[in-house]
């Protein structure tokens, strides 16, 4: 019931573009991302809801195909800060799980 | 509180003992997850708590782990007869209520002898 993620891992130059893909095999409410630092808890992202619009944050943007059971998240401009593993958060239609995705390490160099 | 808080934030003790944790959530945040990240790894779904009820328990590894919420705030995962392979951080995190963001607290680092 776990999502899977893909890249597993991914390695940018600072300025460059990124995404990163989470597919799930259960039919899904909500699609959430996440971004955790290296000893530190995970901080949310983006929340995008089935029915709902595309989000954006900044240059941090979703895209959530409920059809598919897929979601992926764009990096654009990468920075410096961007470092860390991506995980997504699904949510099922049945609820009362939440299961977070296989993650995504990304780490943006100078 | 202002965030979500964990106690305590590390435990060391001997294979076999009980542990206690404690998740104290934002005030207001009626959904309570708790999760388990071993060493390198993602984020393992344990339970989830709407209000005081905890509509599935299937996410719990074994029968020695057990949870419970009192007065829609505080909670506590126990951990009877600790194993080896219970050593991991485990995470709290709450929400306004089901579906909204995860605010996660700072963990607690398990570590059985």
């Amino acid at each position: 019931q776990q999502p899977v993620q893909s890249p597993q891992a991914v390695i940018l130059r600072e300025g460059e573009d990124a995404v990163i893909n989470c597919s799930s095999s259960k039919a899904l409410y909500s699609v959430h991302w996440y971004r955790q630092k290296h000893g530190e808890a995970p901080v949310f992202l983006m929340i995008l809801l089935k029915g709902g619009e595309q989000m954006r944050h900044e240059k941090i943007s979703a895209s959530f195909n409920e059809k598919k059971q897929q979601s992926s998240l764009y990096l654009t401009a990468s920075q410096l800060s961007y470092s860390g593993t991506y995980f997504c958060g699904t949510e099922a239609n049945t609820g009362n799980q939440f299961y977070f995705g296989t993650g995504t390490s990304l780490t943006v160099i100078p | 509180g202002a965030g979500v808080s964990q106690s305590p934030s590390n435990k060391v003790t001997e294979k076999g003992k009980d542990v206690e944790l404690r998740c104290d959530p934002i005030s207001g945040h009626t959904a309570l997850y708790w999760y388990r990240q071993s060493l390198g790894q993602g984020l393992e779904f344990l339970i989830y708590f709407q209000g005081n009820s905890a509509p599935d328990k299937s996410g719990l590894p074994s029968d020695r782990f057990s949870a419970e919420r009192t007065g829609g705030s505080v909670s506590t995962l126990t951990i009877q007869r600790t194993q080896q392979e219970d050593s991991a951080v485990y995470l709290c995190a709450s929400s306004l209520s089901q579906g909204q963001p995860q605010h996660f607290g700072d963990g607690t680092r398990l570590s059985i002898l």
